[in-house]
């Protein structure tokens, strides 16, 4: 079965600073690979997807993830954080079947913008 | 556009006590998930529905829970007597075909006394 790895359960940055938020997958093939956010009392939001086309993806609000095969990552990056960012983040990884697609969710990183 | 629309968003219960939740995905998508986020998680699939067909409900724990989707559309989530290890948030999805992309509801927050 395909599962990721969040490596930080919470992460703190300045307004205006970058953003890293570390995701490790385990596949065994191809995978496809999303990274959802979460804010308070709202529902989950596609940020990004990687479907095997261009290993650099962009998203939404600035966000971009860089698969890497070689190391298993799929990191989420941003170069400025805004007070707006401050949410849950989610990597997931689909598994593909008949049925269609099963997202396997990580545990989520917890991003806190400081002004 | 609207998104998916769940109910209740909040619900505190006794245990042992029965409980509904009910979610109408966005118009046109036909297939739709419902997921349990237990606090510090990510969420994980219960049930997932192509049309009124259950296709994937492994997950789901049938000996307390239920769910249905009689005509296609909206969906029913039932659990049945309650557990205090219930309490969490559920979340409906819905999606253009089983391969579209996932839109997530707000979620109903359970808590089971």
């Amino acid at each position: 079965a395909q599962s990721v790895t969040q490596l930080d359960s919470h992460v703190s940055v300045s307004e205006g600073t970058p953003v890293l938020l570390r995701c490790n997958y385990s596949s065994s093939y191809s995978p496809s690979l999303f990274w959802y956010v979460q804010h308070p009392n709202k529902g989950l939001q596609l940020l990004l997807k990687y479907t095997s086309a261009a290993t650099l993806v962009k998203g939404i609000n600035g966000f971009e993830a860089e698969f890497k095969k070689s190391e298993t990552s799929f990191h989420l990056t941003k170069p400025s954080a805004h007070m707006s960012d401050a949410a849950e983040y989610f990597c997931v990884v689909s598994e593909s079947s008949n049925s269609g697609y099963a997202l396997n969710f990580g545990k989520g990183t917890s991003l806190l913008v400081t002004p | 556009e609207a998104g998916v629309v769940q109910s209740p968003r909040y619900k505190i219960i006794e245990k042992k006590q029965p409980v509904a939740f009910w979610c109408n995905p966005i118009s046109g998508h036909n297939t739709l998930y419902w997921y349990l986020q237990n606090l510090g998680q990510g969420p994980e699939l219960l049930i997932r529905y192509e049309n009124e067909e259950a296709v994937d409900d492994s997950q789901l724990p049938k000996d307390r829970f239920s769910a249905e989707r009689l005509k296609g559309v909206d969906s029913t989530l039932k659990i049945q007597p309650a557990e205090l290890g219930d309490s969490a948030v559920y979340l409906c999805a819905s999606s253009l075909g089983l391969r579209g992309e996932q839109f997530f509801g707000p979620g109903t927050r359970l808590t089971v006394l």
